[in-house]
């Protein structure tokens, strides 16, 4: 059982490229969220999702997209990157709005 | 890039004291909180939760109490040992709404 799965771990985009980070759940969970973490700030929520073919935004939507085509994937997209979006990405998945699973994170370096 | 526990509130205790991690919370409509713990190079993991209409639960070696009066969540944690050194995340939330998550607290232990 592997839980949650994001890919890759790590990647280094220069200014403009784009990108898409993709997470994978095997709990059969409705929800699933894509989070950035930056020192200090905490985990704030960029978008999620409620179910298959659903999308929502959270805190920090701008610059990202998202797709959930299928109830086990959730697609984070990057379309023109930009240095305020070096981060770590941690996606989620949970049965209810409550007790969430993360994924080990994908570090992303925007030069 | 920076490590995510830069920034953050430190607690810095003896292997075998016990500490205690607090929390203030914002919304007073909140009703159901989490503590998360985030060891370095992983995602957050779920530890205690406590809904708004207890004050007080226990797990193994971790005791979560909650004042609503004035808004206060805190983790004690007994006996702490090397492998709680991690940094610990309260989390809120209101109804149907996602989860909010505190800055965070690393929690440094010596032997």
């Amino acid at each position: 059982n592997a839980g949650v799965t994001q890919t890759p771990k790590f990647r280094v985009l220069k200014t403009g490229q784009s990108m898409t980070l993709l997470c994978a759940q095997d709990m059969n969970h409705e929800y699933m969220y894509w989070y950035r973490q930056d020192p200090g700030m905490g985990l704030r929520l960029i978008h999620y999702s409620v179910g298959e073919g659903t999308t929502a935004k959270g805190e920090v939507p701008d610059g990202y997209n998202v797709s959930r085509l299928k109830k086990q994937n959730f697609l984070l997209g990057l379309e023109s990157a930009a240095p305020s979006q070096t981060s770590v990405y941690f996606c989620a998945s949970s049965y209810s709005y409550q007790i969430l699973h993360f994924g080990n994170g994908t570090r992303l370096t925007v030069t | 890039g920076e490590s995510v526990g830069l920034h953050l509130p430190t607690l810095s205790v003896q292997e075998g004291d016990n500490s205690i991690i607090n929390c203030a919370y914002s919304n007073s409509a909140s009703d159901y909180f989490i503590w998360y713990k985030q060891e370095s190079g992983k995602g957050p993991q779920f530890i205690i939760d406590i809904r708004s209409n207890m004050d007080k639960r226990q797990g193994q070696r971790v005791t979560v109490l909650l004042n609503k009066t004035v808004k206060h969540l805190s983790l004690q944690i007994a006996a702490t040992q090397p492998g709680d050194s991690a940094v610990y995340f309260c989390a809120e939330i209101s109804g149907y709404s996602t989860l909010t998550f505190g800055k965070g607290t690393m929690l440094l232990v010596s032997p």
